[in-house]
């Protein structure tokens, strides 16, 4: 474990569904990150969180829709969304002079996301 | 904006040999970050090394090294004395110095790394 940790771990849901991932983090870490990993594909940067604001909203659809209540945790709740949003989806937290991962990331195990 | 490009999707190296894994990037940023972050099949994304732009000299992490070109803006990752556990996707990664905490991490399409016994 890294101190990121995500949950779950895999997720089956129907296009009507609704569901929440969940990155929880204890590093003391105050910026947060959502990641898409496709297969064959660049990770995509979908969501930045700097001490539980918003900061960035990489021209995602609104049928994500992130919440980050407090430093230590983000979710992303799912409604409706369609087969090519399968995924892995990758949670990071990051502080910037902190030892000699200084602006690196650390990341979760990530979400195996399947939509049927 | 910037960008990282990996142009090798997939590499082989034998147990115990060398190989090196390419990565460019592009920006007109002068201070900034560089990453190498390996991705085994555990999906658990591990920092492997990381350069600072305004340092010349190369970073080393044991059997792992970089060869950084500022200029050209190339970094490189070689991996002396490979391992089977060394198997996995690699990223290079891309991330600005300036501006407000938690600036967005920005990675290349990856390389996937096989070892053979």
């Amino acid at each position: 474990e890294t101190g990121v940790t995500q949950t779950p771990r895999h997720l089956v849901m129907g296009m009507t569904n609704k569901k929440s991932l969940k990155c929880e983090q204890h590093l003391g870490h105050n910026a947060m990150y959502w990641y898409k990993q496709s297969a064959k594909k660049p990770l995509e940067l979908m969501f930045v969180y700097n001490f539980k604001e918003q900061t960035e909203n990489n021209s995602v659809p609104s049928r994500f829709s992130p919440e980050c209540p407090n430093s230590s945790h983000l979710f992303l709740h799912l409604h409706t969304l369609q087969p090519e949003d399968s995924a892995l989806y990758l949670c990071a937290s990051s502080s910037p002079g902190q030892g000699v991962d200084d602006y690196g990331y650390t990341f979760g195990s990530g979400t195996r996301l399947t939509v049927v | 904006a910037q960008t990282v490009t990996q142009s090798q999707p997939e590499m082989s190296v034998q147990e115990a040999e060398t190989v090196t894994l390419s990565c460019t990037y592009d920006t007109s940023e002068s201070d900034y970050y560089l990453f190498w972050y390996k991705q085994p099949p555990s999906r658990q994304m591990i920092l492997v090394i990381r350069q600072e732009a305004y340092k010349q000299q190369n970073a080393t992490e044991n059997r792992f090294s970089v060869n950084f070109q500022k200029a050209a803006k190339s970094f490189s990752l070689k991996i002396s004395d490979s391992q089977l556990g060394d198997a996995a996707m690699y990223f290079c990664a891309y991330r600005s110095a300036g501006g407000n905490q938690g600036g967005k991490l920005i990675f290349g399409q990856g390389t996937e790394l096989s070892v053979k016994p």
